[in-house]
C-alpha cells in the first residue's frame, strides 16, 4: 500500500533527449529524497530537501535537478540524456524531524523507482 | 568514516529452510537500523526499525537482532518461502544528521528454491 509514487516505471530514450522523472507522496512528509542503484550496488543518495523551496545536492554528484514547489510533489530532471545516466532511481520521503516524534523512529518510504535506459 | 558492511553477498536456500543474514556497521553516532526487502526492480520495502534500546525484533516470519556494543546486526528468516527471493539490505542512521541520513549496505541477494 505505497503512499510514494513514481513515474514512469520503466523509460527508455535516446541521447540528448530532455526527461523527467516523477514522484509524489500522499504521506507530508517533509523530507524527501532521490537515490540512484545501480545493480547489485547500494543506494546512493543523489538529492534531497528540507521542504517546500528546498532542494540538495547528496553524495553523489548528478547532473539532474530537482525541485519542491509543493509538499507532496519532487519532479528529478535530466536537461540531456546520456548512456551513462541509464541507473534505476529511487524517491523516498520520511517523516524525521516531525513534531512530537521519536527522532530515532520514523517512517522511511520509497517509491517502487524508476528504471531509466539511455541508447 | 560511515560504512556498513553485509555478508554473504549472495545466498541459495531451499523452500521451508531457515537462513540468517549479517550486517556490520561503523556509523556513529548511531541512532537506528532498518532492514528492509528489494524485490528486482522494485524500491525498497521496510521489514524492520531497532533503535539503541532494542535487541530483537520481529515481523512475521522475520526476526531481526542488533547488537550496539559490537555494532552488528542479523536479519533470521524462518521457514523459508519462495516469495521470499529478494535482496535485504540493511541501513544504519546516524542521531547527528538533521536529515534523517541513512548509510546503505549492498545486500543479501537471497534466492529460494523450491
Amino acid at each position: 500500500e505505497a503512499d510514494i509514487y513514481q513515474t514512469p516505471r520503466y523509460l527508455v530514450i535516446g541521447t540528448g533527449k530532455k526527461i523527467t522523472l516523477e514522484c509524489s507522496q500522499t504521506m507530508g512528509h517533509d523530507k524527501m529524497y532521490w537515490y540512484q542503484q545501480d545493480p547489485g550496488m547500494e543506494l546512493h543518495l543523489i538529492h534531497y530537501s528540507y521542504g517546500v523551496n528546498s532542494t540538495e545536492k547528496g553524495d553523489l554528484s548528478s547532473e539532474s535537478t530537482v525541485s519542491r514547489i509543493r509538499t507532496e510533489h519532487f519532479p528529478l530532471t535530466l536537461e540531456s540524456a546520456r548512456p551513462s545516466h541509464t541507473s534505476q532511481y529511487l524517491c523516498a520521503s520520511s517523516e524525521f524531524g516531525r513534531k512530537g516524534l521519536p527522532l530515532a523512529n520514523y517512517g522511511y518510504t520509497f517509491g517502487s523507482g524508476t528504471r531509466l535506459t539511455v541508447v | 568514516k560511515n560504512q556498513v558492511e553485509q555478508s554473504p553477498q549472495s545466498l541459495i536456500i531451499l523452500e521451508g529452510k531457515n537462513c540468517t543474514l549479517q550486517c556490520n556497521y561503523t556509523v556513529s553516532p548511531f541512532s537506528n537500523l532498518r532492514w528492509y526487502k528489494q524485490d528486482t526492480g522494485r524500491g525498497p520495502v521496510s521489514l524492520t526499525i531497532m533503535t539503541f534500546s532494542e535487541n530483537t525484533k520481529s515481523n512475521g516470519r522475520y526476526t531481526a537482532t542488533l547488537d550496539a556494543d559490537t555494532k552488528q546486526s542479523s536479519l533470521h528468516i524462518t521457514a523459508s518461502q519462495l516469495s521470499d527471493s529478494a535482496s535485504y539490505i540493511c541501513v544504519v542512521s546516524d542521531r547527528g544528521s538533521t536529515l534523517g541520513r541513512l548509510y546503505f549496505g549492498r545486500g543479501t541477494q537471497l534466492t529460494v528454491w523450491p
